[in-house]
């Protein structure tokens, strides 16, 4: 079936401007996440979802960052008044519900990498 | 807070010949999963093997294998019959158990390239 998807999968922007990031879960995940990885680095966990809750938001760096998922699938996560320091790979992975060894394992999506200029 | 420790910033390995991976980890928790995931240059990020932590037999899958050794809180990963599609960035990462599952902890990475 198809895996995770992310759109788009490369953005360039101008300082100060917005940026919406897309990503669309495993058909029957429950639980959405979102990571950012610097180049050359592991990624680093930035928020989860189950369902439409937003569960850990933790690694969001500052409130310029929010995301959301309403309808507890396709989710956003938004970054407002972009910074240089912004630019990295953002990835998105989603798990399955069910039984324990099975929902813990996370299913990563391309990423989008983000350029701000 | 965990941490995840992977000391070897680069590897290198012949071809068909086996190679180990490095991983280290520190935590208070007694339920977590300990994970092996791929970069290739396309820079996908690929499951290669999952180790629950109350098990005590090392998984397995094909030519992966881990050794996971819970009292010292290591988790290597050792390739067999190395093939260049083998060459890619590896992570180690670490999953708190419970109800508070979510959020995957990486090391650093480990650089691995395969020479024909």
């Amino acid at each position: 079936g198809a895996g995770v998807s992310q759109s788009p999968r490369y953005k360039v922007t101008k300082r100060g401007q917005d940026v919406a990031l897309r990503c669309d879960p495993i058909s029957g995940h429950v639980s959405l996440y979102w990571y950012r990885q610097a180049l050359g680095q592991g990624p680093e966990f930035l928020t989860y979802f189950n369902y439409e809750a937003q569960q850990d938001k933790s690694g969001l760096p500052n409130d310029r960052f929010s995301a959301e998922r309403p309808e507890g699938s396709i989710s956003t996560l938004t970054i407002q008044r972009t910074e240089q320091r912004d630019s990295a790979m953002y990835r998105c992975a989603s798990s399955p519900p069910g039984f324990r060894g099975n929902q813990e394992t996370q299913y990563f999506g391309p990423g989008t990498r983000l350029l701000v200029l | 807070a965990q941490t995840v420790t992977q000391s070897q910033p680069e590897m290198s390995v012949q071809e068909a010949e086996t190679v180990t991976l490095s991983c280290t980890y520190d935590t208070s928790e007694s339920d977590y999963y300990l994970f092996w995931y791929k970069q290739p240059p396309s820079r996908q990020m690929i499951l290669v093997i999952r180790q629950e932590a109350y098990k005590q037999q090392n998984a397995t899958e094909n030519r992966f294998s881990v050794n996971f050794q819970k009292a010292a809180k290591s988790f290597s990963l050792k390739i067999s019959d190395s093939q260049l599609g083998d060459a890619a960035m590896y992570f180690c990462a670490f999953l708190r158990g419970g109800t508070s599952y979510g959020k995957l902890t990486f090391g650093q990475g480990t650089i691995l390239t395969v020479h024909p």
